[in-house]
């Protein structure tokens, strides 16, 4: 079946500009993930959905940072206005509602110049 | 504040031998982990978890060992492949709304 896909793969912006990442979760997984990784560091968590709850906001950097997800599908992550710094790897997971595996999409590689 | 922590950013092993990763905790709280293996390019895969009423759980070439007591664990990869080369990410959660918490990542070479 299909897998957690992410697009656009490759982003490159100019600073100022806004940009939106997308996910698409597998089907049925009520849960979904952003994380982002800059270079040399690990995986930081962004935002949290599960179903029609209100989600966890609690890892969005700055309120440059926006995240919505439409029913237990799509998800797109907006930045505003981008800096230097958000330049990383945007991933999306996904998984089953208190299942504790995520399954990652291939990520958006975002470039801020 | 780092709630999971691999303080080993890379680890070069010779093939055939055994590959340690080590992740520290410090959330009593965290009653499942994980690890992850991660490709340049693609998202990370989940390798092998283990529960906190169990201290090993084995799948094949990998083990992953819990001690409680210090709140570490530990992946042992063996024997080792080139394959295996990848950053490897260390994962807890927990029950009551715990997301996952990461660690930062060990890096992997397996030299043929």
């Amino acid at each position: 079946g299909a897998g957690v896909s992410q697009s656009p793969s490759n982003k490159v912006t100019e600073k100022g500009k806004d940009v939106e990442l997308r996910c698409d979760p597998i089907s049925g997984h009520t849960a979904l993930y952003w994380y982002r990784q800059r270079l040399g560091q690990g995986l930081e968590f962004l935002i949290y959905f599960q179903g029609n709850s209100a989600p966890d906001k609690s890892g969005l950097p700055s309120d440059r940072f926006s995240a919505e997800r439409t029913g237990e599908s799509v998800s797109t992550l907006t930045i505003q206005r981008t800096q230097q710094e958000d330049s990383a790897v945007y991933l999306c997971a996904s998984s089953l509602y208190q299942d504790l595996y995520e399954y990652f999409g291939p990520g958006t590689r975002l470039t801020v110049l | 504040d780092q709630q999971v922590k691999q303080n080993s950013p890379s680890l070069s092993v010779q093939e055939g031998r055994i590959s340690i990763l080590n992740c520290d905790y410090t959330n009593s709280m965290f009653d499942y982990f994980l690890w992850y293996k991660k490709y340049p390019a693609e998202g990370p895969t989940f390798l092998i978890s283990i529960s906190s009423i169990k201290d090993k759980n084995e799948d094949g070439r990998f083990t992953v060992f819990l001690n409680k007591s210090a709140k570490h664990l530990s992946l042992h990869i063996v024997p080792s492949q080139p394959g295996d080369s990848a950053v490897y990410f260390c994962a807890a959660s927990g029950t009551g709304g715990f997301k996952t918490i990461f660690g930062a990542g060990t890096r992997l070479f397996v030299k043929a």
